[in-house]
């Protein structure tokens, strides 16, 4: 069964400076994707960043990029130059082969100005 | 494009009485649709997967006759939630797979805004 853990309930980081929300996952299949979700306090959730399990190159979107590392089954978001906004919900999800989306428990960022 | 939308937004209601929660595709047509719950300061657990035109696949622990999932159409599902509990209260929220764009290859899930349900 496909799992993702999200080991960080509560991050802090300052204005300005990048910080890295850790993601492992475990899975059986050959064939999945990682994707990154934001969701403010409104509930929505906001598509972040999404890597493949084929792909070679690691993804990056604006400030956001994904460090994957596929051997240690890691898949963590680095953003960069935090801004007050980024202050939300974080969660990793993996997609399986029926194409469900499975989330981790969430990581907490604050940005402080 | 790929806009989902949900309605309501948030309801009260009283304990016993029933609700419904629909979720649209604007602007696309989805075969396949997701409906999560979240409780509060937790994750998305998924509860459904509504197909278009056939029953919903219910995942383990979600008891089908309470929560009701209708896909009537290729841009609406309907969740209600029968004769519903204090223990219902929760954050309900869909998503939809898009088709016919390059994000089907990925899988991403385009989510409504979600919707809050309060039972007293």
């Amino acid at each position: 069964a496909q799992k993702i853990t999200q080991t960080q309930p509560g991050m802090f980081v300052q204005e300005k400076e990048a910080v890295t929300l850790d993601c492992t996952y475990d899975t059986s299949d050959q064939s999945y994707g990682l994707f990154w979700y934001k969701q403010p306090s409104s509930g929505e959730m906001i598509f972040l960043i999404y890597q493949g399990s084929y792909d070679e190159q690691n993804a990056t979107e604006g400030r956001y990029s994904l460090n994957f590392q596929k051997a240690r089954k890691s898949a963590n978001l680095v953003i960069s130059a935090s801004q007050l906004g980024d202050s939300a919900m974080y969660f990793c999800a993996m997609r399986d082969s029926s194409y469900k989306l499975i989330f981790g428990s969430g990581t907490r960022l604050l940005v402080r100005p | 494009g790929a806009v989902v939308s949900q309605h309501p937004s948030w309801v009260i209601c009283k304990s016993g009485t029933s609700v419904k929660i629909e979720c649209r595709s604007l602007d696309f047509q989805a075969t396949t649709m997701f409906w999560y719950r979240q409780f509060p300061k937790q994750s998305l657990m998924l509860m459904a997967t509504s197909n278009e035109g056939s029953k919903a696949t219910y995942e383990q622990g979600v008891e089908k006759d309470k929560f009701l999932i209708n896909h009537a159409s290729l841009t609406l599902s309907t969740l209600t939630v029968t004769s519903a509990h204090p223990e219902d209260s929760s954050f309900y929220i869909c998503s939809a797979r898009e088709l016919t764009s390059g994000r089907a290859v990925t899988g991403e899930l385009f989510f409504g805004e979600g919707s809050r349900l309060t039972v007293l």
